[in-house]
This record gives structure tokens, C-alpha cells and sequence, in this order.
């Protein structure tokens, strides 16, 4: 069992360029997530879908999309990368979306614009 | 709006000593707190939650929590500290109504000197 998968694990890349960090999840799980870890801030919720179809916007969505077309798979784009969104991103799953839901991590993704 | 505020980015502690990390959070309603636990150049992995049941709050890997609302804390404890317990820590908390997101905390990283 994979748990969540993350690609790719890191990337270097040109501020202007668009750029799609996949994730998939195995788990069936309802709702999914994205979070930036950046260092001395935690980690801060862009994006996040609770069931496939839907999304909705966290702390911190500026210069960031995402889609939800079936339940394993969640996307996140950045349309024109910029260096402020040198970060380490980390997508996450949860069974239901209640707020008491555990939340699986995968092992992330280090992206650095450059 | 909620927040916590983990006091001590870093943390050093000696194998077989007590390790204490400290949560305090703010919120105008009953919370739900968790901590997450995330081990070198990984994702995170949930310790052990408080959801208003049991004030005190038992995870894996020998760690436990007790929630104090007059003292508006969640500390994390472990009796004998060991090597494998070097990590980063993270508090989060959220409430109950609609969809409110986990709010993390900085994170505290725990290092073990044998």
C-alpha cells in the first residue's frame, strides 16, 4: 500500500514557468490537501478539496490552483512561478474531511524558482 | 480565528530524559488539538489528538498530552527520551463547526544527545 505519492520529489525552476506537483492517494479518502512548509512559519494550508469535484481556498492560495476530477488524484499548479514559492509542498488526505480526521502526509515535494 | 504558539523552536534533551514541548492555543470555542510528528526528509505522521473526550490524551511511540483549558495548553510529553525521537514536533488545533481548517504550529525540533 502507497499511501500517498508525491511527484516529482524536488525541482529547480525558472520564475515564470508553470509548473504541476501531482499527488495521488490509494487510500479512497473524500478530502485532500496542500500545504507549504517553509521554515520558522509551519506548515499553511493553500488549497484543499473535500470530496472529488470540489475545492475550496486555505491561508495562503495566491498563485496557486488546484483541481479534484476524480477522488485518488490532486494536482497543484502554479501558473508563473515566482521565488517566493520556493518551498517544500506536501500534499495530505483524510478519510472524510471531519475536522477530527486524521491526516495522511506524503513525503513531499522541494521546489526551488529560481 | 484559532491559533497555537509552540514556545521553543528548538528542544535538546538527553536520551532517557524527559521530553516536554510546549502548545498553548487560542480559540472562542472548544478546540480539537492534535500533534504531528515529522521525521527527517518525510511527511507528517499524527502522534495523538485530543476531541473533547479524555483531558488526557495518549499517542504513539510512548508520548502523551493533556489538555488544560484554564491553562489554554496541549504539552506533549514522554517519560525516557530515545534517539529515534529526534523529529520536528507540530501542534495544530481546529474547531468543530463547518469545514475549519488545521492551523500548525511553527514546530519545535527535538534533538536526543546520547
Amino acid at each position: 500500500i502507497a499511501g500517498i505519492t508525491q511527484a516529482p520529489t524536488s525541482q529547480i525552476l525558472a520564475a515564470g514557468r508553470r509548473m504541476t506537483l501531482r499527488c495521488t492517494q490509494d487510500m479512497r479518502h473524500n478530502a485532500m490537501y496542500w500545504y507549504r512548509q517553509d521554515l520558522g512559519l509551519g506548515l499553511r494550508l493553500i488549497h484543499y478539496s473535500n470530496t472529488a469535484g470540489t475545492t475550496g481556498k486555505g491561508e495562503v492560495p495566491d498563485g496557486y490552483s488546484v483541481s479534484r476530477a476524480n477522488t485518488d488524484d490532486f494536482p497543484l499548479t502554479l501558473a508563473s512561478a515566482v521565488p517566493s514559492q520556493t518551498s517544500v509542498y506536501f500534499c495530505a488526505s483524510s478519510a472524510s474531511g471531519l475536522v477530527t480526521d486524521t491526516q495522511y502526509f506524503g513525503p513531499g515535494t522541494r521546489l526551488t524558482v529560481l | 480565528a484559532q491559533s497555537v504558539t509552540q514556545l521553543g523552536s528548538h528542544v535538546s534533551v538527553s536520551e532517557g530524559a524527559l521530553v516536554l514541548l510546549r502548545c498553548n492555543y487560542s480559540s472562542s470555542v472548544p478546540p480539537y488539538l492534535f500533534w504531528y510528528v515529522q521525521y527527517p526528509n518525510q511527511g507528517l505522521q499524527l502522534l495523538l489528538k485530543y476531541t473533547s473526550a479524555a483531558t488526557l490524551v495518549k499517542g504513539i511511540n510512548g508520548f502523551e498530552a493533556e489538555f488544560k483549558k484554564s491553562e489554554t495548553s496541549f504539552h506533549l510529553t514522554k517519560p525516557s527520551a530515545h534517539m529515534s525521537d529526534a523529529a520536528e514536533y507540530f501542534c495544530a488545533v481546529t474547531i468543530a463547526s463547518g469545514n475549519t481548517p488545521l492551523v500548525f504550529g511553527k514546530g519545535t525540533r527535538l534533538s536526543v544527545i546520547a
